[in-house]
C-alpha cells in the first residue's frame, strides 16, 4: 500500500553493525507497528505504538528499539544486529475503530 | 486471544469459488473473525472482518457458523492473482491492535 512506505527495503549488514528501518504513513493513523517475518513463518510483532507517546513491546523485543518521531513516522532500531535477526520486516498503521491494518511493502535485512 | 486452525495449503481452479476453512474452537463472544492474505514476501492485505454475521465485500464473503467456531473465507471466482498465503486471525477489543499471525493457508490457483 502505497500509504504506508518503508527504507530502505533491502539491507545487507554485517553482525555488530547499528540498522534503523524506517517507516512513514500518510494514511492519518495514530496506531502503527513493527513485525518480523521468518521464512515460511507468519508475521511476529516487535513493537507497536498508539501515539506519539505511547510504545510498546509485543511479543519479540529483545534486540530491538523504536522511536515515534511523529504520528506519521515510526523506525525500529537494531543496535546490534546478529544474524539470526536476519527477516523480512513490515511497518504497519491502523486506525482506533476498525483494527483494519495496513502494511508496508517490507524490508528484507540480512545480517552476515 | 482464541487460537485458529487451518489447512497449510489447499489448490483452486481459476475461475471456480475457493473455499478456505478455519477453526476457531475457543473464541470468546467479543472477538472478532479478520482474515488477511499474503501475496509473496508483500504486505499483507486486510481482506474482511466478522463478528457473527455473515460479511460480503469486494474481495470475498465471509461465512460464520451459528456457534461461531469456525469461518468459511470464500472467493467467488478465483484468479492466479489470488494465490497467496492466506491468514484467519481471531481479534478482540482487548488484543489492543495486536494482531496474531499464524502459519496461514497457501491457497494456489491454477490455470
Amino acid at each position: 500500500d502505497a500509504d504506508v512506505t518503508q527504507t530502505p527495503r533491502n539491507r545487507i549488514t554485517k553482525t555488530g553493525k547499528r540498522i534503523m528501518l524506517e517507516c512513514s504513513q500518510t494514511k492519518g493513523h495514530d496506531r502503527m507497528y513493527w513485525y518480523r517475518q521468518d521464512p515460511g513463518l507468519g508475521l511476529r510483532l516487535i513493537y507497536y505504538s498508539f501515539d506519539v507517546k505511547d510504545i510498546n513491546k509485543g511479543e519479540i523485543s529483545d534486540g530491538y528499539s523504536v522511536s515515534r518521531q511523529a504520528q506519521a513516522k515510526f523506525s525500529l532500531s537494531l543496535e546490534s544486529a546478529i544474524p539470526n535477526q536476519t527477516a523480512l520486516y513490515f511497518c504497519a498503521t491502523s486506525d482506533l475503530q476498525r483494527n483494519e491494518q495496513f502494511f508496508g511493502p517490507g524490508t528484507r535485512l540480512t545480517v552476515l | 486471544d482464541a487460537k485458529t486452525t487451518q489447512p497449510t495449503s489447499m489448490d483452486c481452479a481459476e475461475g471456480r469459488a475457493a473455499n478456505l476453512p478455519c477453526n476457531h474452537s475457543t473464541i470468546s463472544g467479543n472477538e472478532y473473525v479478520y482474515w488477511y492474505r499474503q501475496i509473496h514476501s508483500q504486505g499483507p492485505q486486510y481482506i474482511i472482518h466478522g463478528l457473527k454475521n455473515n460479511e460480503t465485500n469486494e474481495m470475498a464473503s465471509l461465512i460464520i457458523t451459528e456457534d461461531r467456531k469456525s469461518s468459511t473465507l470464500i472467493l467467488p471466482h478465483a484468479t492466479l492473482r489470488d494465490t497467496a498465503v492466506y491468514y484467519c486471525i481471531v481479534y478482540g477489543r482487548g488484543s489492543w491492535g495486536k494482531l496474531q499471525f499464524g502459519a496461514g493457508t497457501q491457497v494456489v490457483v491454477t490455470p
